[in-house]
């Protein structure tokens, strides 16, 4: 079946701007996740939803990053106001359950690079 | 979630047995030992977790110690294809926020011909 997709695979926009990166999570997963990967670390979780709700942001840096997952499957993030810092790839990842042994499965990725 | 340490790189021979080792001793009770692996440009790959006892699939195996400090993730016989970062990761069960996923720095292997 499909995995995870992620769109667009790369994204290159002026510091400033608005950006909107996307998430297909594998069909029925109702957990989401997005994490962010700078060159030579690993992946850095940035928020978790279950469902249609967001059930720990507690990693996204600042307030310029919100998502929203409306319908309970694809969801976005968002970038307002964006820095040369948050050049970096941004992974989604979905799962079957909540929490409990529920492996993650994750997509390619979408690199941002702010200019 | 417990730390985890892991040696920044490994080399391993085709053909041979590639044994990646984690330290975490800090693990609790209800904590499972996962392991993923990125390839270059994809995003991490699930291969396997545990909580006591040793497990295998068609990817790997997975060795914990009795005092579960520490783990060894075996690759029995390892291609060229599974170059990559390796990644041991603690997390807890059960759906009281034990959801995300801490990564540390991994391990990097190198499969030589």
């Amino acid at each position: 079946g499909a995995g995870v997709s992620q769109t667009p695979s790369n994204k290159v926009t002026e510091k400033g701007k608005y950006v909107e990166l996307r998430c297909d999570p594998i069909s029925g997963h109702t957990a989401l996740y997005w994490y962010r990967q700078s060159l030579g670390q690993g992946p850095e979780f940035l928020i978790y939803f279950q469902g249609t709700g967001a059930a720990d942001d507690s990693g996204l840096p600042n307030d310029r990053f919100f998502a929203v997952r409306p319908e309970g499957s694809v969801s976005t993030l968002k970038i307002q106001r964006t820095e040369r810092g948050d050049s970096a790839m941004y992974l989604c990842a979905s799962s079957l359950t909540r929490g409990g042994e529920g492996e993650q499965y994750f997509g390619p990725g979408t690199r941002l690079t702010v200019t | 979630d417990a730390k985890t340490t892991q040696p920044t790189s490994m080399d391993c021979a085709e053909g041979r047995a590639a044994n990646l080792p984690c330290n975490h001793s800090t693990i609790s009770g209800n904590e499972y030992v996962y392991w993923y692996r990125q390839i270059h440009s994809q995003g991490p790959q699930y291969i396997i977790h545990g909580l006591k006892n040793n497990e295998t699939n068609e990817m790997a195996s997975l060795i914990i110690t009795e005092d579960r400090k520490s783990s060894t993730l075996i690759l029995p016989h390892a291609t060229l294809r599974d170059t990559a970062v390796y990644y041991c990761i603690v997390r807890g069960a059960g759906s009281g926020g034990y959801n995300k996923l801490i990564f540390g720095a991994g391990t990097r292997l190198a499969v030589h011909p």
